[in-house]
């Protein structure tokens, strides 16, 4: 059962325009949600988090928006440019229980110069 | 550099051979975790250790098992091994217990194994 998913496999975007991943989830108990960029030949690494109780979270060109009604989140990337080409994982956490980060199957972005 | 480190980067070994994953946390994580990366899936959550106890299991294989050393460096063992097994395993490491949005896991590089 995938609890999150990120339903485009990949998206391509030119240098200075916005990018838009999206990720739908399915349990309503997460609290917090992230996302991940990775290179290839190297490890996730974090980049932004949201808690449930926020619906908005900027940290710099990278802006997290989260919709609770429509379980939905999407990582906003303006301006868009070429180090940014990488593999976003969307995550999400559950407070009880199993205690673990349940990954999308990530999306690959490119920017074209 | 997360300071995570995982060796070895790259493992080719037999189908029915056993090996060892090895991680090493970041400077003060009492926390490691180990992921699972097939192709064109997400990471799949297999075992947590904090401090030396196991904390929390996943979708982990029978064949496969884990342990963490009183100096927190941690490995997964992967016995009886299958084509299917092949994938990039992740170690993760943070200081607590639980992750929270001050305390995300930071990620090693990875050790890609292949079976054939």
């Amino acid at each position: 059962d995938q609890q999150v998913k990120q339903n485009s496999p990949s998206l391509s975007v030119q240098e200075g325009r916005i990018s838009i991943l999206n990720c739908d989830y399915t349990n309503s108990m997460f609290d917090y949600f992230l996302w991940y960029k990775k290179y290839p030949a190297e490890g996730p690494t974090f980049l932004i988090s949201i808690s449930s109780i926020k619906d908005k979270n900027e940290d710099g060109r990278f802006t997290v928006f989260l919709n609770k009604s429509a379980k939905h989140l999407s990582l906003h990337i303006v301006p868009s440019q070429p180090g940014d080409s990488a593999v976003y994982f969307c995550a999400a956490n559950r407070p009880f229980g199993n205690e673990k980060l349940t990954f999308g199957t990530g999306t690959r972005l490119t920017i074209i110069p | 550099d997360s300071g995570v480190t995982q060796t070895p980067k790259h493992l080719i070994t037999a189908t029915g051979q056993r090996v060892t994953l090895r991680c090493s946390p970041r400077s003060g994580d009492l926390s490691v975790y180990w992921y699972q990366q097939s192709l064109d899936q997400g990471l799949q959550f297999l075992i947590q250790y904090y401090n030396g106890e196991e904390r929390a299991k996943g979708n982990i294989l029978e064949r496969f098992s884990a342990q963490q050393f009183p100096d927190l460096h941690s490995e997964l063992n992967l016995s009886s091994l299958e084509l299917g097994d092949s994938a990039l395993y992740f170690c993760a490491s943070s200081p607590q217990r639980q992750v929270s949005p001050n305390s995300p896991l930071h990620f090693g590089n990875g050790t890609r194994l292949t079976v054939t």
